[in-house]
């Protein structure tokens, strides 16, 4: 089975500052790599998934991922982040062969814009 | 787009009670989901359904039914409120279940049982 470990469960950042929050999985194939964003009171929204080619991926609002194969990571960055980033992030993995219903969350890492 | 509207927002109940969530989705969704969120431990998944009519348990369906009448709705009940149940209650829909689809969540419901 599958498993996700964000290792650091609250990160604090200067506005204006880089940002990565990281993210390491277990799983013997290659799989789905995902991260949703959740802002306070509301649902989770995706920011970015990857299943192959460049192992950069683009999201939304400057967020990026590198998926490091060697490593097992898939960390997500973003160069300057605003006080809006403020949120909690998941990392998830889904194995390509099975359904989305073995979409595997790790426990999340809380954001903090300090001003 | 579409939305997911989860209700209610905030569903207290006494220990034993048994406590009803409802979802509905307007994206046409075939799939629909309920997962737990409970602090510092992640997602899990308690019930899914593929189709209208279908049900699938998840890793936690203990202590939960779902229904699916509708392809537009899913429910969650809660079959006997206890005080460790206290959590937020998230749905999700995604176009189907293959892999790698991404999954549009509610806002969530949160549970407090007293």
């Amino acid at each position: 089975a599958q498993s996700v470990t964000q290792p650091d469960a609250r990160v604090t950042v200067s506005e204006g500052a880089s940002l990565q929050l990281r993210c390491k999985y277990s799983y013997s194939g290659t799989p789905y790599l995902f991260w949703y964003v959740q802002y306070p009171r509301q649902g989770l929204q995706l920011l970015l998934k990857y299943y192959s080619g460049d192992p950069v991926v683009q999201g939304v609002n400057g967020f990026e991922a590198e998926f490091i194969k060697s490593n097992s990571s898939f960390h997500l960055r973003k160069a300057s982040v605003h006080w809006s980033d403020s949120a909690v992030y998941f990392c998830a993995v889904s194995p390509i062969t099975e359904g989305a219903d073995r979409l595997t969350f790790g426990k999340g890492t809380q954001l903090i814009i300090q001003p | 787009g579409g939305i997911i509207t989860q209700t209610p927002k905030f569903l207290i109940g006494q220990e034993g009670q048994k406590l009803t969530l409802k979802c509905q989705q307007n994206f046409n969704h075939d799939t629909m989901y309920w997962y737990r969120q409970d602090s510092g431990k992640g997602l899990r998944l308690i019930y899914y359904s593929i189709t209208e009519n279908d049900l699938q348990k998840g890793d936690l369906s203990e202590g939960y039914d779902a229904s699916r009448e509708k392809k537009s709705s899913f429910s969650l009940t809660v079959t006997s409120a206890q005080k460790n149940e206290m959590a937020v209650f998230l749905c999700a829909s995604s176009i189907d279940r293959v892999s790698g689809n991404t999954l549009y969540f509610g806002e969530g419901s949160r549970l407090i049982v007293v």
